[in-house]
């Protein structure tokens, strides 16, 4: 089965950090690039960052560059989020999302990240 | 930033009527390779997006005929040719030609 699964979230104090991944399965995970994006409760939908097919371009948002760091591990199959300096802005759900050029053909179930003290 | 602007940001159908979500960019969302860069994405409740139309008028796998995208210079139409319950949810139109990739604000689609 094609599917992506988001793990690693969790409830952090202001300041802390937390790393997400994003384990890929059902497809050649190093032939895609991959994003993620997050939604706030009861918020709409915000993209946070992305990286190409081998790990070596990455972009950010500006309200997380500096302080986010996306990577893959193309052996594991695996996208993750390091995210530090963690703020109360920062708390939403995280999919992770694969980029099939221009669109987003699949997208995980998301991980909860609540920042607060 | 491009700014992808969404109307209306809800309406509620009864059951086997019509429906209709603009969304408008603030640029071309014509990619290089002919394509718009431009999507419709539905977030049923509790659940992830999930793609309803890419390229701006591509129907995604397994969604139904129903529904449908078009577009006009750099305004874009999401048609629901008749509502059924299970397309409740919020409706998102995206933009994919540069990062940041942006989203409008959603549109949140109820049955009467």
């Amino acid at each position: 089965e094609v599917q992506l699964v988001e793990s690693g979230g969790g409830l952090v104090q202001p300041g802390e950090s937390l790393r997400l991944s994003c384990a890929a399965s059902g497809y050649i995970f190093s032939s895609y690039w991959m994003h993620w994006v997050r939604q706030a409760p009861g918020e709409g939908l915000v993209w946070v960052s992305r990286i190409n097919k081998d790990g070596s371009t990455t972009t950010y948002a500006d309200s997380v560059r500096g302080r986010f760091t996306i990577s893959r591990d193309n052996a594991k199959n695996t996208l993750y989020l390091q995210m530090n300096s963690l703020r109360a802005e920062d708390t939403a759900v995280y999919y992770c999302a694969r980029d099939v050029g221009g669109y987003y053909g699949l997208w995980g179930q998301g991980t909860l990240v609540t920042v607060s003290s | 930033d491009i700014v992808m602007t969404q109307s209306p940001l809800s309406l509620a159908v009864t059951p086997g009527e019509p429906a209709s979500i603009s969304c408008r960019s603030t640029k071309s969302l014509l990619h290089s390779n002919g394509h718009k860069f431009f999507d419709w994405y539905l977030q049923k409740p509790g659940q992830s997006p999930q793609l309803l139309i890419y390229w701006g008028s591509n129907r995604a796998s397994g969604v139904p005929d129903r529904f449908s995208g078009s577009d006009s210079g750099t305004d874009f139409t999401l048609k629901i040719s008749r509502v059924e319950a299970e397309d409740v949810g919020v409706y998102y139109c995206m933009q994919a030609l540069e990062t940041p990739y942006t989203f409008g604000q959603g549109t949140k689609l109820e049955i009467k």
